[in-house]
């Protein structure tokens, strides 16, 4: 069975520029989670969506949004790239809409903004 | 800012040691996670501890969820180099979870 799968693994934007990071789940979970790990830092949970709903949001500009697809997959958009958005994107997908279920992570995108 | 403060940062030990690695919050979770990365990966979950109190072993690591669910802590008994990586760990409260820094831990053969 496949895992969780991001892509792409990395990419290299300028700042101003927009980025869409993408991310499909196990097969069978509904809910997939983003999030931020600065180098050096644990993650930062950006947002969770469950049955292509939004279910939760962490403390990030309005630049970033997500969506999640009727096959539950999902992407991050980023606008208006900042030197600080450079990180390890992050994926988790989980069967149920709660965060004490188990969370899967994919290996992340890694994003340089230059 | 982090909301779960881990301790220590970094740690480097010989193959054979014993170490433990902490967690402390001053809010209170309804459950705790434990998870291992990988230079380059995503983080894999060890463990979930959800009662106060709770002890949970697997293998060579033991961990610990404090009596009042603020606080946990990771053991490791005879540390191998294959345990050396990042280790998290993550509270969960309500529908919102929160990471700590990490621990980065390195085992010298």
């Amino acid at each position: 069975d496949a895992g969780v799968t991001q892509s792409p693994t990395h990419l290299i934007k300028t700042r101003g520029q927009h980025v869409t990071l993408r991310c499909s789940p196990i097969s069978g979970h509904k809910s997939v989670s983003w999030y931020q790990q600065v180098l050096g830092q644990g993650p930062q949970f950006i947002f969770q969506y469950y049955e292509k709903e939004e279910r939760g949001r962490g403390n990030f500009p309005d630049r970033f949004s997500a969506r999640q697809f009727p096959n539950y997959s999902s992407e991050l958009n980023v606008n208006a790239l900042l030197l600080g958005d450079s990180a390890l994107y992050l994926c988790a997908s989980r069967s149920g809409g709660y965060m004490n279920t188990e969370a899967f992570f994919g290996q992340g995108t890694r994003l340089t903004v230059v | 800012t982090q909301l779960l403060e881990q301790s220590p940062q970094f740690l480097s030990i010989q193959e054979g040691e014993n170490l433990t690695v902490y967690c402390n919050s001053s809010s209170v979770f309804s459950s705790l996670q434990w998870y291992r990365q990988e230079p380059g990966e995503g983080p894999v979950l060890l463990v979930t501890v959800v009662t106060g109190g709770e002890v949970k072993k697997l293998k060579r690591l033991t961990f610990q969820f404090g009596d009042a669910r603020k606080d946990s802590s990771l053991h490791i008994t005879a540390a191998q180099p294959g345990d050396t990586g990042i280790y998290l760990c993550a509270g969960v409260s309500g529908n919102d979870m929160r990471f700590g820094a990490g621990t980065r831990l390195t085992v010298k053969p």
